[in-house]
């Protein structure tokens, strides 16, 4: 069974700091995704990570892949309040065409001013 | 900038009652998929809609749940007798795919708030 997880859980942090969210799963995928859910929200894509040494950046949050290590980081830099949200990742279980996703425990992200 | 919708973004029903929630795809989507986040958790995959039939379902997608494609437009989930643990958002997502090339993200829909009292 695919199992997800994150860490930390929970991240309070100041503005201007760098911090990095950990994702680990637990079998072989093909991709790997990290979304973005604000209170009462949807889910807004952020990074789509196809490959191994995959990176990708977007403003302050920057992701990447290892996929012999079964390893995701989202690196958020210089944090600003903007960014406090609830961040998952998701492995991809493909099986035929399926592709459901399996969802990470979730980080909350909190900047504090 | 094409999005999924879902109505209505809130249902309140009581315990025993059908609900039906309703998700307009991406138009020229082909997979459609429903997942649910009880207040709090993570998101669980409930069930996969390909090719007017189920491709794949959760644990938690028993008999008490179906899903349907009743027009080139709709997709909806119904729960027959709700619980009190049914309680939670449901969200809708689709994905595209054209011929030999896979595209793998999925798009997901505001969400529905289902309260069961």
């Amino acid at each position: 069974e695919l199992k997800v997880e994150q860490n930390p859980l929970f991240l309070s942090m100041q503005e201007g700091k760098n911090y990095t969210i950990y994702c680990n799963y637990s079998t072989t995928s093909d991709r790997l995704y990290w979304y973005r859910q604000d209170p009462g929200k949807s889910l807004e894509s952020l990074f789509v990570l196809l490959s191994n040494g995959a990176v990708k950046q977007e403003g302050r949050l920057m992701a990447s892949l290892d996929t012999k290590a079964r390893l995701s980081t989202l690196h958020i830099t210089a944090a600003v309040h903007d960014l406090s949200a609830t961040y998952f990742c998701a492995v991809d279980k493909s099986g035929g065409a399926t592709n459901k996703l399996i969802f990470g425990t979730g980080t909350l992200l909190a900047v504090q001013p | 900038e094409p999005e999924v919708t879902q109505t209505p973004s809130h249902q309140v029903t009581q315990m025993g009652q059908e609900v039906i929630l309703r998700c307009v795809p991406i138009s020229n989507h082909l997979y459609f998929y429903w997942y649910r986040q009880i207040l709090g958790q993570k998101v669980e995959f409930l069930v996969s809609f390909y090719n007017n039939e189920i491709s794949e379902k959760s644990e938690i997608f028993d008999d008490q749940f179906s899903v349907e494609r009743p027009d080139g437009s709709n997709f909806t989930l119904k729960i027959r007798s709700t619980k009190l643990e049914d309680s939670a958002m449901y969200f809708c997502a689709s994905r595209w795919t054209s011929g030999s090339s896979m595209h793998y993200e999925q798009y997901f829909g505001p969400g529905t708030r289902l309260t069961v009292t």
